[in-house]
């Protein structure tokens, strides 16, 4: 079974910290995936990636970055956290083209 | 922009009754579309995909393009059917989901 895991499951940061979350997939999928998700608003694309190395923007990139150094690891990066990124945040992978995406358990990041 | 709509944010019904969540996409070129459901306190999983053509859990949704629709559907209700339901589209040449606000169901005895 497809393992997503995300290295911390709560997170509580002060404005203008630099924030890193971890997200690790254990079979090996290509595509990898970071999405926010606010109650009345859905899941909303922040960035993927479809390789080492590679990244694209997705929906809602602005305030975000991501680092994709090897395949089973994907993490975004809060340069500098605001308020307005209070949020769950959901990883997730796949292994090829149109095969469903499967998700971590999410962080739930509180910035103060 | 937004691709999926998912008109109800919640739908309440009572155990044994029909159900249907609604879901309409826009989208110009041949739609792949998916639902996912989270449990409380559970990950968001996969329920189905129009391309499957299964009943999970018997649930059932139908890709009808002329209404650009693809509505979940289950005849009976169950109590353990209540979670957040997500549609959602495949966009970005097979990568990425674009998904929907969501439909709470609440499934009451």
């Amino acid at each position: 079974d497809v393992k997503v895991t995300q290295s911390s499951r709560y997170l509580v940061k002060r404005t203008g910290e630099k924030v890193f979350l971890e997200c690790v997939q254990d079979m090996d999928h290509e595509n990898m995936f970071w999405y926010r998700q606010d109650p009345g608003l859905g899941l909303r694309l922040i960035y993927f990636s479809y390789d080492v190395k590679m990244k694209e923007k997705g929906d809602i990139p602005e305030g975000y970055s991501v680092s994709r150094e090897k395949k089973e690891r994907f993490s975004l990066i809060l340069e500098s956290a605001s308020t307005n990124q209070t949020s769950m945040y959901l990883c997730a992978s796949s292994s090829a083209d149109n095969s469903p995406l499967h998700f971590g358990n999410g962080t739930r990041l509180t910035v103060t | 922009a937004q691709r999926v709509t998912q008109p109800e944010k919640l739908l309440s019904v009572f155990k044994g009754a029909p159900v249907e969540l609604k879901c309409n996409y826009s989208y110009s070129g041949s739609p792949e579309l998916f639902w996912y459901v989270q449990y409380s306190r559970q990950r968001l999983q996969l329920l189905l995909r129009h391309i499957s053509r299964e009943s999970i859990k018997g649930f059932t949704a139908d890709l009808n393009k002329g209404e650009t629709s693809f509505h979940l559907k289950k005849p009976f209700a169950q109590e353990e059917d209540s979670a957040m339901y997500y549609c959602a589209l495949m966009v970005n040449s097979g990568y990425a989901l674009n998904f929907g606000k969501g439909t709470s169901l609440l499934v009451t005895p």
